[in-house]
């Protein structure tokens, strides 16, 4: 059974600085990961896919890469803004004859401190 | 271009009734996926509809069932409602092209359930 796990929790960073958030999986037999950030009450935004032949993805000041063979996923946000707080959760998907389904992390709560 | 469309935002029910959720994927997209979103779970995964046939399901109990028409909207329902069932709950479009597996997930809003 695939396990995804965030750490950490919870993030809280001054405006201005560059952060690392990390995702790791237990079956590396995944098809692609997605990243999305989610804002409380909300539903999810899609911020990265990154299909398992690629080891990184970047969208603006996000840039997210994946190791299969280790079974993690990084997202790295540049500059951060205080308009990057959210929740974000890394999600991974594994095929099982041409379905959909995603296997989401806990979630890592991140604050931007003005 | 509309993105997914979920309706209704809010529901609040009495526990032992039951209810239905709908949501429109995006247009042209085939594949539609249900989750639960609750503090203590997480995000869990209900069912995923293609082509108004259900291709795989969560381990949820028979009381969450859902259907998916030929315009690929879907509808999920809840019966006999329990306090647990409290939850946000979120649907997925995806485009899936012939021969591939997962592609990029589009979410909703989401439908805020609360059973009282």
């Amino acid at each position: 059974k695939q396990e995804v796990t965030q750490i950490p929790a919870a993030l809280s960073v001054p405006e201005g600085e560059n952060l690392v958030l990390n995702c790791s999986f237990t079956d590396s037999a995944i098809y692609n990961l997605q990243w999305f950030r989610q804002d409380p009450g909300k539903g999810l935004t899609s911020l990265l896919l990154i299909q398992s032949s690629q080891r990184e993805q970047t969208s603006g000041r996000l840039n997210a890469s994946l190791d299969k063979s280790s079974g993690r996923s990084t997202l790295y946000i540049a500059a951060s803004q205080p308009g990057d707080s959210a929740t974000y959760l890394c999600a991974v998907g594994k095929t099982n004859f041409g379905n959909e389904k995603l296997t989401f992390g806990t979630g890592t709560r991140l604050t931007i401190i003005p | 271009k509309a993105g997914v469309t979920q309706t209704p935002r809010y529901l609040i029910k009495t526990r032992g009734q039951q209810v239905t959720l709908s949501c429109s994927p995006i247009s042209g997209h085939r594949s539609v996926s249900w989750y639960q979103q609750t503090p203590g779970q997480g995000l869990q995964f209900l069912f995923e509809y293609f082509s108004e046939t259900q291709r795989n399901k969560g381990n949820f109990p028979g009381r969450f069932s859902g259907r998916q028409f030929s315009n690929s909207r879907s509808e999920m329902n809840v019966s006999t409602l329990e306090l647990g069932d409290s939850a946000l709950y979120l649907c997925a479009s995806s485009l899936v092209a012939r021969g591939r597996g997962n592609s990029e997930a589009f979410f909703g809003q989401g439908t805020r359930l609360t059973v009282v």
